[in-house]
């Protein structure tokens, strides 16, 4: 009964490669984020989706790529993946838009770019 | 002035300590603020909300002061379970995301 789940947990591959990573939530939340955590831990908003509606885009190279099939699905896709891409990838979920609203973040997507 | 600034610590502190933490923001329009509890190599979790008039959960006691632009996290009775990285998160300027701070480490020792 995961509320937030992503896959892979791990992702280890070699610059220039494209993948993807998946978040599903199972918590009938509306809206949908993902954070990018560097090695110095700091944890910053990347897109955040409601309603599969794009609503935060921050300053993000555009070889990333978020896409929200439904409401509950939020993938990332990131192309031409480089060193410095190398962080945890955290997705989370809210109750609507209201930042007052507790956010659940999944387990975490360990990406190292070799 | 960084958004959302924290001491990184380690604060390192016996069982039974008491122990604060402080997170000055620099938006003073900001309305909702947080503290989050982050495990190692794990995902955040929300500790508490702070509210404007201070609030408490059993051993934990939040607060903000808006003249001086902090919130504060106060943990009574530290147990070795309360060893984690508290990251305090305040609302963004369009009150659309959350801004995080480094977070502060505490590490309690028996």
């Amino acid at each position: 009964d995961t509320a937030v789940s992503q896959t892979p947990k791990y992702l280890v591959t070699q610059m220039g490669n494209d993948k993807s990573i998946k978040c599903e939530q199972n918590l009938g939340h509306d809206t949908m984020y993902w954070y990018k955590q560097d090695s110095k831990k700091f944890l910053k908003i990347m897109f955040s989706y409601n309603n599969k509606e794009l609503i935060i885009n921050e300053t993000v190279p555009n070889r990333f790529s978020p896409k929200s099939p439904d409401k509950a699905h939020l993938n990332l896709h990131i192309n031409s993946l480089e060193l410095g891409d190398s962080a945890v990838y955290f997705c989370a979920s809210s109750l609507g838009l209201a930042i007052v609203n507790e956010q659940f973040f999944g387990p975490g997507t360990r990406l190292t770019v070799l | 002035r960084k958004e959302v600034e924290q001491d990184p610590g380690p604060f390192n502190v016996p069982e039974g300590a008491t122990v604060a933490f402080n997170c000055t923001y620099s938006n003073s329009a900001s309305q909702s603020f947080f503290w989050y509890r982050q495990d190692c190599r794990k995902e955040p979790k929300l500790l508490m909300s702070v509210y404007s008039s201070g609030n408490e959960d059993g051993r934990f006691t939040a607060q903000l002061n808006r003249a001086s632009q902090y919130i504060s996290l106060l943990i009574r009775d530290s147990k070795l379970s309360d060893s984690a990285t508290y990251l305090c998160a305040v609302n963004n300027q369009a009150g659309t995301a959350l801004i995080f701070g480094k977070g502060t480490t505490l590490s309690v020792s028996s």
